[in-house]
């Protein structure tokens, strides 16, 4: 078992919808980015969050400490959201360093 | 104020070759860290760097190595190149070393290795 799981792993959604993209980890933390490539390869960190909730235009990240899981939201999603989205925990056991979930790939259609 | 830069871009090399990255962190950060990924195993940590010395290690063969400058830019070698190793390398640098929480990592456009 993978110790971040990230859930869909696949993700079509209509223009307007609202998206929801899961992330689960097994392991203690100080720390969880949320990340986003797109086809090209360059990633754009798009939160760091260690506790509660952040928010930023139409994207929302959540984190639940306890039950270790975060949460992505996009709101009115759009095409140009189409890109995969990773989830990267900063472990604290031992040194520290990130280990990452799979992704989830986003296409949103017109 | 400029990200972080990745050359080159794109580079192909044969196996049995080596092969060195480049990586300019944002102006003032300390920290580079290194990063593999691949289709088959996604994003792996390959090692960290702060202040010109490397303080964290992922697991990978001693083929890979780095280093950082004093000017904290940082270099990745690869050695006796293997066809396995055909990947995009990102690196990403913050101002403070990974595990403070208030540290945010901000990612080059990586470099796509491909080996024949």
């Amino acid at each position: 078992k993978n110790e971040v799981e990230q859930s869909p792993q696949n993700l079509t959604a209509q223009e307007g919808e609202f998206i929801t993209i899961n992330c689960s980890y097994s392991v203690g933390i100080s720390a969880l980015h949320w990340l986003q490539q797109h086809p090209g390869g360059g990633i754009v960190s798009l939160f760091m969050l260690s506790s509660g909730k952040k928010k930023h235009g139409r994207l929302i990240a959540t984190i639940n400490i306890q039950e270790k899981h975060s949460s992505l939201h996009i709101t009115a999603s759009h095409p140009r959201d189409s890109a995969v989205y990773i989830c990267a925990v900063l472990i604290t056991s031992g040194t520290y360093k990130y280990i990452f979930g799979t992704g989830t790939r986003l296409k949103v259609l017109a | 104020k400029a990200g972080v830069t990745q050359t080159p871009r794109y580079l192909i090399k044969t196996r049995g070759q080596q092969v060195t990255l480049s990586c300019s962190p944002i102006s003032g950060h300390r920290s580079v860290s290194w990063y593999q990924q691949t289709p088959g195993q996604g994003l792996q940590f390959l090692f960290e760097y702060f202040s010109e010395t490397q303080r964290n290690k992922g697991n990978f063969p001693g083929r890979f190595s780095g280093r950082q400058f004093s000017n904290s830019r940082s270099e990745m070698n690869v050695s006796t190149l293997e066809l396995g190793d055909s990947a995009l390398y990102l690196c990403a640098s913050s101002l403070a070393p990974q595990g403070y929480a208030s540290t945010e990592a901000f990612f080059g456009q990586g470099t796509r290795l491909t080996v024949v």
